[in-house]
Formats: C-alpha cells, sequence, structure tokens
C-alpha cells in the first residue's frame, strides 16, 4: 500500500527557533500534499493544500508566512514553522495523494513542543 | 462550507458488544466519505472510503454506510475487542474537491 513517512516524529525546542517536517511519499508520486495541525483532544484542521511545482493554497486564518510550505518534487513536501513559540505547539500531520480524488495517505505524525 | 458531527463523542463498552458510531456532514454534494482510526500520539489509519456513487463497504468486523440525501454514515463495528480502543474520525471532502474536513471523533474504549 501507499506508504508516507513523516519526519521527525517528535521535536522539542526553544521559542524563537525555526522548525522543518518533511513529509515523503515512498511508493508513489504525489501530485498534492496536505498539512493539517491537530490540537490536544481535538479534530485535524488543514492549514494547506500544495500542489507539486505550485504555491501552497493555505486555509482562512493560517499565516503563510508563519507556515512556509515547499513541494518542490513529486516524493516531498516540507513544512517550516517559522520563529515557533508556545502557542504553535501541536501534532503536525501530512497527507499525500496521487491525484486529483484519490484517497490521501497520512504520515505518522510530528509532535512538536515549544518551550 | 462542509461540517461534519460525530456522536458520541466518547463511548466505553465491554468487549463483545456490536456498537454504532455515527457521523453527520451538512454539504450532501460529498465526494468521497473516509473513516479514520486513531491511536493515541499517532497518526491516521484509513478503515473504509465510500465514494459518492457507493453506499457502504465493508472490512471485516467494520461496516460504513453513506446516506447522502440525509447527510449521515454509520461506523458499525462488530463484536468489539480490546484492540479497537482508539479515536475513530469521519471525514468529508467538499463537493469534489479531495479537501477533507473531519469530524472531533469518537473516543471508544472497549474493555475486557
Amino acid at each position: 500500500g501507499a506508504v508516507v513517512s513523516q519526519h521527525p516524529s517528535r521535536v522539542i525546542c526553544k521559542s524563537g527557533t525555526s522548525v522543518k517536517i518533511e513529509c515523503r511519499s515512498l511508493d508513489f508520486q504525489a501530485t498534492t500534499m496536505f498539512w493539517y495541525r491537530q490540537f490536544p483532544k481535538q479534530s485535524l484542521m488543514l492549514m494547506a493544500t500544495s500542489n507539486e511545482g505550485s504555491k501552497a493554497t493555505y486555509e482562512q486564518g493560517v499565516e503563510k508566512d508563519k507556515f512556509l510550505i515547499n513541494h518542490a518534487s513529486l516524493t516531498l513536501s516540507t513544512l517550516t514553522v517559522t520563529s515557533a513559540h508556545p502557542e504553535d505547539s501541536s501534532f503536525y500531520i501530512c497527507s499525500a495523494s496521487g491525484s486529483f480524488n484519490q484517497p490521501q495517505h497520512f504520515g505518522d505524525g510530528t509532535r512538536l513542543s515549544i518551550l | 462550507k462542509q461540517e461534519v458531527t460525530q456522536i458520541p463523542a466518547a463511548l466505553s463498552v465491554p468487549e463483545g458488544e456490536n456498537l454504532v458510531l455515527n457521523c453527520s456532514f451538512t454539504d450532501s454534494a460529498i465526494y468521497n466519505l473516509q473513516w479514520f482510526r486513531q491511536d493515541p500520539g499517532k497518526g491516521l489509519t484509513s478503515l473504509l472510503l465510500i465514494q459518492s456513487s457507493q453506499r457502504e463497504q465493508t472490512s471485516g468486523r467494520l461496516n460504513a454506510s453513506l446516506d447522502k440525501s440525509s447527510g449521515r454514515s454509520t461506523l458499525y463495528i462488530a463484536a468489539s475487542q480490546p484492540g479497537d480502543s482508539a479515536t475513530y474520525l469521519c471525514a468529508g471532502d467538499s463537493g469534489g474537491y479531495n479537501k477533507l474536513i473531519f469530524g472531533a471523533g469518537t473516543r471508544l474504549a472497549v474493555h475486557p
């Protein structure tokens, strides 16, 4: 089956640090990747959608200058949380899809803790 | 705008019971309805995907139905086991665009 690898699984860092999270599709080409955020005991909220070679589309309320997304190849997308603060602490999950209306395959998530 | 609601928010049952988890959505122009399982601190495992032309899908002890006219989907778990304990999420897309809107989930605990 389709496998999506997300790295790192956990990050603990000081306030003001920028953190990069990688999302890779291991056995298929992902034309579209999605980034979600999940706060404790809440559901997943879509942050942005990225298509390979294009600028990401951000959901309302998500700061594009804060959460930088790069989808430079068909197998890799990165999310960089710039100048992270404690309120950015959350569980970030990526997913990847081979094409429009194909199912999304999810990574295992990254637990980000900002001190 | 698609909104997804799940009831109940939490459920605790003894092993062996048959369970029904409910999901409702507001936009009937749904293309895919998907059920996921999430273990604590983990990512998502896709359980069942129902496309708009389908009414149900089955996998082992799991059966999911989709009724677009009433805006509802149900996940039926037969003969529940302690290993079924997890949070179950349903998600619907928005009118044919592969953008999933998730419900808040049902936290299931199955005790021996």
